[in-house]
């Protein structure tokens, strides 16, 4: 069984700083994994899509990992702004599944 | 263009009763999923549609939940006899195909129901 985990489950920076979120998953047969972000009260908007075969995706400030062998994915936020501060939830697409399996979530805050 | 819509976005009704929650997916995507969001729990996945057939069910909690899909387009998610534990929010989620290394998928605003 698939399981997904992300570490830390809450991390505050100052405006600015760039951060590294982790996530880790157990069962390396995946088609892909997604970062997504969510705002309170508000549905999940998808940052960036990693492909099995990719080790990288980039979007703007956003820099996303992936070492499928080992089983990580980690998602770089470069000059952090307020604005960024949201959770943060990485999910992986696995093989013969038709599901995404979910952490549960970085919940970001970025100081002024 | 349009993104996938929930309706409604919020819904409150007492234990016992029955709930019909809808999912419009972005036009043009076959693959349609719905999740749960409950507190505790994070996000599960419940069902999956391809076209108007569900090759996998195994994420519904009950035989209480029961989902359908019409047309290769709209899907409603139906709770019969609600319960407290029920009470979550309902995320649904469309792809262009379903499955495959390049399925992003993309996410609804979610319908929060709360059973009293």
């Amino acid at each position: 069984k698939q399981e997904v985990t992300q570490i830390p489950a809450a991390l505050s920076v100052p405006e600015g700083e760039n951060l590294v979120l982790n996530c880790s998953f157990t069962d390396s047969a995946i088609y892909n994994l997604q970062w997504f972000r969510q705002d309170p009260g508000k549905g999940l908007t998808s940052l960036l899509l990693i492909q099995s075969s990719q080790r990288e995706q980039t979007s703007g400030r956003l820099n996303a990992s992936l070492d499928k062998s080992s089983g990580r994915s980690t998602l770089y936020i470069a000059a952090s702004q307020p604005g960024d501060s949201a959770t943060y939830l990485c999910a992986v697409f696995n093989q013969g599944a038709q599901k995404l399996v979910f952490g549960q979530g970085t919940r970001l805050t970025i100081n002024p | 263009g349009a993104g996938v819509s929930q309706s409604p976005s919020n819904k409150v009704t007492e234990k016992g009763k029955d709930v019909e929650l809808r999912c419009d997916p972005i036009s043009g995507h076959t693959a349609l999923y719905w999740y749960r969001q409950s507190l505790g729990q994070g996000l599960e996945f419940l069902i999956y549609f391809q076209g108007n057939s569900a090759p996998d069910k195994s994420g519904l909690p009950s035989d209480r939940f029961s989902a359908e899909r019409t047309g290769g387009s709209v899907s409603t998610l139906t709770i019969q006899r609600t319960q407290q534990e029920d009470s979550a929010v309902y995320l649904c989620a469309s792809s262009l195909a379903g499955g495959g290394a390049v399925d992003e998928q993309f996410f609804g605003p979610g319908t929060r129901l709360t059973v009293l």
